[in-house]
């Protein structure tokens, strides 16, 4: 089955610094690929999502790039705020018949210091 | 959180009970997932729904059980057979068709602890 392996686990960057956090996956089936962020005893919150037809999708400060040929995608934050810290969670999702099944990396906590 | 509600926020419970985990969504979404959530680690599948009176097994399926008997409704029993209940549980839903079929909204959870 599909693996995704996300990595850093940790990352802490000064607040205004941009952060980047990076996915592969192993099943080039896989054509749709969302990014979560989980606050502390929270469900996750879906930011940004990209589709296999597409390399780039941009929203405000959040980035989402993918590259379908080395089977890795990932999440860019500019001008990062406190508020941006959270755990971030990548996702690759396969779509059959008309269902999509979802794997998730384990997860990026992200700590931005003022 | 969406109109994905999940009940209750804390649950305690002895060895060798059984509970269930309620989940209700007002979306009118076909779809719904149960995940478990360990520290450190991705959320990983335990059952899965299509449509109502349809379910199918995800990978961590021993040890819990599920019902759909209505769509907005897939409650998860976590039975006295899984050995290491403790954790924190994620309901969510999905469309299945139309511009947003892919999203994935998630409840709030449910953290369960085995005493």
């Amino acid at each position: 089955g599909e693996n995704v392996e996300q990595h850093p686990s940790t990352l802490s960057v000064q607040e205004g610094d941009s952060a980047v956090i990076k996915c592969t996956y192993s099943d080039s089936a896989s054509n749709y690929f969302p990014w979560y962020k989980q606050e502390l005893g929270k469900g996750p919150q879906l930011i940004i999502d990209i589709r296999s037809n597409v390399g780039e999708k941009k929203d405000q400060r959040i980035a989402v790039t993918l590259n379908k040929t080395a089977k890795h995608f990932s999440l860019h934050i500019t001008e990062t705020q406190p508020e941006d810290s959270a755990v971030y969670f990548c996702a690759a999702s396969i779509r059959t018949h008309n269902f999509n099944k979802f794997y998730f990396g384990s997860g990026t906590k992200l700590n931005v210091k003022p | 959180d969406g109109g994905i509600t999940q009940s209750p926020k804390y649950l305690f419970r002895k060895e060798g009970q059984n509970v269930t985990l309620s989940c209700e969504q007002n979306l009118n979404h076909d779809a719904m997932y149960w995940y478990r959530q360990d520290p450190g680690q991705g959320l990983r599948l335990i059952y899965y729904s299509q449509i109502v009176n349809d379910f199918q097994k995800g990978d961590i399926a021993e040890g819990y059980s599920v019902s759909r008997e209505k769509k907005e409704s897939f409650p998860l029993t976590v039975t006295s057979a899984q050995k290491n209940p403790t954790a924190f549980y994620l309901c969510a839903s999905k469309t299945s068709g139309g511009i947003t079929r892919d999203t994935q909204y998630f409840g709030p959870g449910t953290r369960l602890t085995v005493l």
